[in-house]
């Protein structure tokens, strides 16, 4: 089975302070993605990679960025955390586009 | 993109078939279909794909009508751990950006 693997489950962070999630694939998959999860809004796009150093916008990238140095590790990284960066944050990879998603099991980012 | 858009929630009992339809009007061409599956705090867990017709595997059954503007996710005799949310999702094998709707909320009662 694949494995998508977050760092964190949970993680406190201050304002202002700069936030790595880290999210590793061990099935050699092509692409990986990066989605925040918040109460009435679903799931929504952040950064998606497509292959190792190439990054493509979501729906809300403000705020964040992301780093693919090696084909199995995706990076969220949060330049300077705010309040409303509080959500449930999720990783995924699939194969190819066309086939279906495997997840990670998240991670809860608290920004006070 | 196309914009999917199902029930908020169904309520069943355990044992009995479900049926979750989606709407996605405005699907394209090459788009697939697909169906997640997702716990409180955990990522979502991808059940079925198809195209047109119908699919089958050991844990759901998706039914595509001919124009395919619509689908159906059934649930074979639900069970209590069935209690989820269920996101269909509609996307091609070109952008990559699949669109998460609200989904389905689904509670097996005893």
């Amino acid at each position: 089975d694949v494995k998508v693997t977050q760092s964190s489950r949970y993680l406190v962070k201050r304002t202002g302070e700069k936030v790595f999630l880290e999210c590793v694939q061990d099935m050699d998959h092509e692409n990986m993605f990066w989605y925040r999860q918040d109460p009435g809004l679903g799931l929504r796009l952040i950064y998606f990679s497509y292959d190792v150093k190439m990054k493509e916008k979501g729906d809300i990238p403000e705020g964040y960025s992301v780093s693919r140095e090696k084909k199995e590790r995706f990076s969220l990284i949060l330049e300077s955390a705010s309040t409303n960066q509080t959500s449930m944050y999720l990783c995924a990879s699939n194969r190819d586009f066309g086939y279906g998603y495997t997840f990670g099991s998240g991670t809860r980012l608290t920004v006070v | 993109l196309a914009k999917t858009t199902q029930p908020i929630s169904m309520d069943s009992y355990e044992g009995q078939e479900v049926n979750i339809t989606c709407s996605h009007n405005n699907i394209a061409t090459n788009d697939y279909i697909t169906w997640y599956q997702q716990f409180p705090s955990q990522g979502p867990r991808f059940i079925i794909q198809g195209y047109k017709t119908k699919v089958t595997n050991e844990v759901a059954s998706l039914f595509i009508p001919a124009d395919r503007k619509s689908s159906t996710l059934s649930l074979p005799r639900v069970s209590l751990s069935d209690t989820a949310v269920y996101y269909c999702l509609v996307g091609d094998n070109q952008g990559g950006k699949l669109i998460f709707g609200q989904g389905t909320e689904l509670s097996v009662k005893p």
